[in-house]
């Protein structure tokens, strides 16, 4: 099975700044990374599909980068409705695997 | 709108059998791969399997043992996971969710039902 491992692991940051979250994957996924949030006592929301490709809805303060084995999630200018923990996936090879996920908290 | 709408909480004993449903609205139910994702409690993701709603074929991770079948009812638009011989670490929240590719599955999900918690325990 690949193995998506994201860091950090949690991370505390302010309303207005910019945060980055890294997903590296086991071996090479292409461009086969989707981002999610999930925030307690929800289901998780699509993002970003394809590396990089905003889910229609989801705000251009978030942004997706990378290709083969290392991939971000950028957020810009965070606001309240942010602080949520965040998923990778990739959808390369059965099966589908996510990263251990991503507590950002308010500091 | 897209809806994904599932069953309620459930308790079960080890070696019993559960099954979850999933009613889908607001889109062509045939043309969408439906899957399910488990989350234990406190812990992160894992993608269970899926089925392909207009033919009925499924898929599933191997960690299963083929444990994990899926069924889908055209006339209502829903579908069904059945778990058998449910064990301690079954315990979860179980979603559904439904593949972003139209005719053509992405695996990756796009909505997602508000998921259900299955509670294995003696």
């Amino acid at each position: 099975d690949i193995q998506m491992t994201q860091s950090p692991s949690s991370l505390s940051a302010s309303v207005g700044d910019s945060v980055t979250i890294t997903c590296r994957a086991s071996q090479v996924i292409s461009k086969s990374l989707a981002w999610y949030q999930q925030k307690v006592g929800e289901a998780p929301k699509l993002l970003i599909c394809d590396a990089s490709r905003l889910e229609s809805g989801v705000p251009s303060r978030f942004s997706g980068s990378g290709s083969g084995t290392e991939f971000t999630l950028t957020i810009s200018s965070l606001q309240p409705d942010d602080f949520a923990t965040y998923y990778c996936q990739q959808y390369y090879v059965i099966p589908y695997t996510f990263g251990q996920g991503t507590k950002l908290e308010i500091k | 709108q897209v809806q994904l709408v599932q069953s309620g909480a459930e308790v079960k004993k080890p070696g019993a059998s559960v099954r979850l449903s999933c009613k889908t609205s607001g889109y062509s139910f045939v043309n969408y791969y439906v899957h399910w994702v488990r989350q234990a409690p406190g812990q992160g993701l894992q993608w269970v399997g899926t089925i392909n709603p207009n033919s009925g074929a499924m898929g599933h991770a191997q960690n299963f043992q083929d444990r994990v079948t899926f069924a889908r009812d055209m006339s209502t638009s829903t579908v069904y996971m059945d778990l058998r011989n449910l064990r301690s670490d079954d315990t979860a929240v179980y979603f559904c969710a439904r593949d972003g590719g139209f005719d053509y599955p992405l695996y990756y999900f796009d909505s997602w039902g508000q998921g259900a918690l299955l509670t294995v325990s003696s």
